[in-house]
C-alpha cells in the first residue's frame, strides 16, 4: 500500500521560504505514468492545487503560484519537495502531498487529473 | 472564490438521499471529467468518484456521480452518520490563463 508522509517546518516567518518534503513508501516514485503533487488547504477553507513533478524532474505549476513555487524530486530517497518563497499569512495552510493520475478518454488526453493517494497533511503557519 | 461552485452546506437524516451540486464552465466541467473527494473531519481528502461517475474500489455504491453540460452532482443514498464530511468537486481546467486543477469550495454535509 502506497504511503506518503509530509515533513518540514511548521512555522515560517513572513517573506521567508516555506520548505516541505514528501517521503513516499510502499512504491517507487519512479513508477511510470504517475506524477507527484502538492495541494494546500487554508484553515476552514477549500483545496488549492500547487503543482506537480515527474520522476524525470519535469514540473508544472498552478499559474497563480508559479512565480513563487519550486518542486523538486530526489529519486535516491524516493521523495519530492516543495519550496514556496516570499510567504505571507495567506500561505498559512495544511499542505498535502499526493500522487497524481492523468485521465484520458478515447478522443482526448488529458481529460482529467486526479489524486488517488494522499499524505496526512502538515500545517504550516506563517507568522513573525 | 473557487472556480467551481458548490453549496456551502447540505443536510439529511439517516436513510435519506442527498445530492450536492457543482457548477463550472466550458473550460472545466463542460469539457473534462469531474472528480469528487470526501474529507472526513481532521483527515486528508479521499477520492470518491472519478471520471464523472466511476467509483474506486472500496467506495460503497451508495455514492454516485453524474454530469450534464457544465454541471455535476454527487448523490448519496441511504445516508449514514459516517457520511458526515466535507465534499469537494474537482476538474481539469483548460483556460486562456493556463491549465490547472480547479476545486469547488466544498460542501459540508451534516447528518441530522
Amino acid at each position: 500500500q502506497l504511503q506518503l508522509q509530509e515533513s518540514g517546518s511548521g512555522l515560517v516567518k513572513p517573506s521567508q521560504t516555506l520548505s516541505l518534503t514528501c517521503a513516499v513508501s510502499g512504491g517507487s516514485i519512479s513508477s511510470g505514468g504517475y506524477s507527484w503533487s502538492w495541494i494546500r488547504q487554508p484553515p476552514g477553507k477549500g483545496l488549492e492545487w500547487i503543482g506537480y513533478i515527474y520522476h524525470s524532474g519535469s514540473t508544472y505549476y498552478n499559474p497563480s503560484l508559479k512565480s513563487r513555487v519550486t518542486i523538486s524530486v530526489d529519486r535516491s530517497k524516493n521523495q519530492f519537495s516543495l519550496k514556496l518563497s516570499s510567504v505571507t499569512a495567506a500561505d498559512t495552510a495544511v499542505y498535502y502531498c499526493a500522487r497524481g493520475v492523468w485521465d484520458c478518454s478515447s478522443t482526448s488526453c488529458p481529460q482529467g487529473y486526479y489524486f488517488d493517494y494522499w499524505g496526512q497533511g502538515t500545517l504550516v503557519t506563517v507568522s513573525s | 472564490q473557487s472556480v467551481l461552485t458548490q453549496p456551502p452546506s447540505a443536510s439529511g437524516t439517516p436513510g435519506q438521499r442527498v445530492t450536492i451540486s457543482c457548477s463550472g464552465s466550458s473550460s472545466n466541467i463542460g469539457s473534462n471529467y469531474v472528480y469528487w473527494y470526501q474529507q472526513l473531519p481532521g483527515t486528508a481528502p479521499k477520492l470518491l468518484i472519478y471520471r464523472n461517475n466511476q467509483r474506486p474500489s472500496g467506495v460503497p455504491d451508495r455514492f454516485s456521480g453524474s454530469k450534464s453540460g457544465t454541471s455535476a452532482s454527487l448523490a448519496i443514498s441511504g445516508l449514514r452518520s459516517e457520511d458526515e464530511a466535507d465534499y469537494y468537486c474537482a476538474a481539469w481546467d483548460d483556460s486562456l490563463s493556463g491549465q490547472n486543477v480547479v476545486f469547488g469550495g466544498g460542501t459540508k454535509l451534516t447528518v441530522l
